[in-house]
């Protein structure tokens, strides 16, 4: 089975312009989340998508937002990107929402995106 | 109050020795569920254990074991016969029970070095 896939896997962006990550779970997996992985703030969650609903966010400004499509795969959109933006982002899907449990509570991450912002 | 603290920063060890890395949690919640995942220096998140917080025993996963003491709330992660491949950043995590919410909260990282 093929695992999380995320594309592109470095992007090169000016500040004040935008930019789309796409992200692919596993098949058959329904939840999709989002993190940033920066070297002073570590790893932050920024939203998860179930069923293309939102079902959760993070402390982070508006300028970040997410979909999911029916087909589970995911997109998130950073709006007027800043220098601080420079991260790892990395998505990460699970078979669905519930209870704590491992089979469904396991959340396997994609290779992440290396996004830098000049 | 962090939820998930880990420790050490780094940590040496001998090739097929074996090696413990920290971490420690704070939750209220009853129902929670506790991951380990590596980070080499590629980037990408490697599952490796999980402990739910009902579990009786202890986890484990080929050469992972997940030494779980909840009244103390510990949750470190053994790697036995320590191999080169092993080298690479640690993290532990914490799911949270409460709600459907599923994010999970890192520790700071522990970056293992295993040495020939």
């Amino acid at each position: 089975k093929a695992g999380v896939t995320q594309t592109p896997r470095y992007l090169i962006k000016t500040r004040g312009q935008q930019v789309t990550l796409s992200c692919s779970p596993i098949s058959g997996h329904r939840s999709v989340s989002w993190y940033q992985q920066t070297p002073g703030q570590g790893l932050q969650f920024l939203f998860e998508y179930f069923s293309e609903t939102q079902r959760n966010k993070g402390n982070f400004p508006g300028r970040f937002s997410g979909r999911q499509f029916s087909n589970s795969r995911s997109e998130m959109n950073v709006s007027t990107l800043e220098l601080g933006d420079s991260a790892l982002y990395l998505c990460a899907s699970s078979l669905a929402p519930g209870l704590v449990r491992s089979s469904t509570d396991t959340q396997y991450f994609g290779p992440g995106t290396r996004l830098t912002v000049l | 109050a962090q939820k998930i603290t880990q420790t050490q920063p780094g940590m040496f060890v001998q090739e097929k020795e074996a090696v413990t890395l920290d971490c420690t949690y704070d939750t209220s919640d009853q129902s929670y569920g506790l991951f380990w995942y590596k980070q080499p220096s590629s980037g990408e998140m490697i599952f490796l254990i999980y402990q739910g917080s009902y579990d009786e025993q202890n986890a484990t996963e080929g050469r992972y074991s997940l030494n779980f003491q909840k009244a103390r709330k510990s949750a470190n992660l053994v790697i036995s016969a320590s191999q080169l491949g092993d080298s690479a950043m640690y993290f532990c995590a914490m799911r949270e029970g409460r709600g459907s919410a599923r994010q999970l909260t890192f520790g700071s990282g522990t970056q293992l070095t295993v040495l020939p």
